[in-house]
């Protein structure tokens, strides 16, 4: 069965950078790229961005793409998000969510909170 | 960018109901527009894709429709697993997006 598995939780102080990084298996991973979402506390979602697994190539959020970096690791079958320069209103749960090839999330993984505080 | 704006924020209503959740998108987003659920502290799951086809798994008495800027997630015969958060979402064109979200509460 499909599974995506992320790292654990996170605190940066601002001006910090934070890996998060998606492990999954029950799948090819090439066949398939990823999506990040973000979700503050209490808030909705934020698509962040998405690579495609095969190419490497990427789209981000037009306010994110200065901070954010989405690679992959095909021997592992990881994505990463790393996210740089990181403000107060960073802090969120940060979903990888596979994307069907159509568009839409089809599994996600459980998430993982990135809190940024002084 | 394209906005979704989804209406109401916070829908009461009780087992039994049937319920209509409404997503408009700022431009024409023809039929790339999906639907998801999300409990507190999981992660949103996939019910609609297309605007109206429910995937593998999920009970029929979920429904969508629309196209252009309109639509709606319809939910028949509310069961209490289904009090949750739903979020529309449009992959018309990168950025996607999501709506805000409408609270289905008892």
């Amino acid at each position: 069965q499909v599974q995506l598995v992320q790292s654990g939780a996170e605190v940066r102080k601002p001006g910090a950078s934070v890996r998060v990084s998606c492990k999954t298996s029950g799948y090819n991973f090439l066949t398939n790229g990823f999506n990040w979402v973000r979700q503050a506390p209490g808030q909705g979602l934020e698509w962040m961005g998405w690579i495609n697994t095969y190419s490497g190539n990427t789209k981000s959020a037009q306010k994110l793409q200065d901070r954010l970096t989405l690679t992959t690791d095909t021997s592992t079958s990881t994505a990463y998000m790393d996210l740089r320069s990181l403000r107060s209103d960073d802090t969120a749960f940060y979903f990888c969510a596979r994307d069907s090839n159509w568009g839409t999330f089809d599994f996600w993984g459980q998430g993982t909170l990135v809190t940024v505080s002084s | 960018d394209i906005q979704m704006t989804q209406s109401p924020s916070i829908l009461s209503a009780s087992v039994g109901d049937r319920v209509t959740l409404t997503c408009r998108a700022s431009q024409s987003i023809a039929g790339w527009l999906a639907w998801y659920q999300q409990k507190p502290g999981k992660a949103p799951k996939l019910l609609i894709y297309k605007a109206s086809t429910l995937e593998a798994g999920v009970p029929s008495r979920f429904s969508g429709s629309g196209s252009g800027t309109e639509f709606t997630l319809t939910i028949n015969s509310l069961q209490p697993a289904d009090f949750a958060t739903y979020y529309c979402q449009q992959y018309s064109t990168y950025s996607y997006s999501f709506g805000q979200g409408t609270k289905l509460e008892i």
